[in-house]
């Protein structure tokens, strides 16, 4: 079946270090992949997503490529910040209204 | 208006209660979801509602009740419930149903019921 890998976290990383959260796929087509974050207390928002090979999704400073030769989608930002501390969740569009996440990643970005 | 608004946003409640979540959207979407989510871990998909009818059902227990009065609107009615259905429920939605997987699914989700029970 489908599915989604997501490095394992938390991540702790210091104020305007860069960010690389990888995330990799299996599916038998090319489904449309997203990034959505979760702030502490909220709901998820979508981040940005990409819906065919090498496209790329950009939105806030963070960007991630739709990688077709190596099943990944891997979310980088050149600078972090602390309000940038959150969960952050990949995912692929099964179809039919399903979403398969990963496992998700906890990033805490220290001043 | 791209907004999902949930109601309330805490609630506590015993076993043997009778309580409903709600939901609403005025983006025109015609597809909406309900998720469960434990701290820190994804969300799970509960059920989904297409053109206000059911389409998916995850196995979910009859505890868990699901009705969609009209297309903006997204009840969860609970009857019965387990200390261990105490989670944070998702709403969400999105223009309409993908068929295959190239589809593009943007979910919109609201910020939550966080829902504790003793």
């Amino acid at each position: 079946g489908n599915s989604v890998t997501q490095m394992e976290g938390p991540v702790t990383l210091s104020e305007e270090a860069f960010l690389t959260i990888n995330c990799t796929y299996t599916a038998t087509g090319y489904p449309s992949l997203f990034w959505y974050v979760q702030y502490p207390g909220e709901g998820l928002q979508l981040l940005l997503k990409a819906t065919k090979a090498d496209d790329k999704g950009s939105n806030k400073g963070f960007e991630a490529t739709y990688r077709k030769e190596t099943t990944s989608f891997h979310l980088e930002k050149g600078s972090v910040q602390v309000s940038d501390s959150a969960v952050y969740f990949c995912a692929l569009n099964e179809g039919g209204g399903k979403l398969i996440f990963g496992q998700g990643t906890e990033l805490s970005v220290k001043p | 208006d791209t907004e999902v608004t949930q109601t309330p946003k805490h609630l506590v409640m015993g076993m043997t209660n009778k309580k409903s979540l709600k939901c609403e959207q005025h983006m025109g979407h015609r597809a909406m979801y309900w998720y469960k989510q434990k701290a820190k871990k994804p969300p799970e998909l509960m059920f989904v509602y297409s053109y206000e009818k059911l389409s998916i059902n995850e196995s979910v227990p009859s505890r868990f009740s699901p009705e969609c009065p009209n297309s903006s609107l997204l009840n969860l009615h609970l009857h019965a419930l387990q200390p261990e259905d105490s989670a944070l429920y998702l709403c969400a939605s999105s223009q309409a149903l993908t068929r295959g997987l190239a589809g593009d699914n943007e979910q919109f989700f609201g910020p939550g019921t966080r829902l504790t029970v003793l």
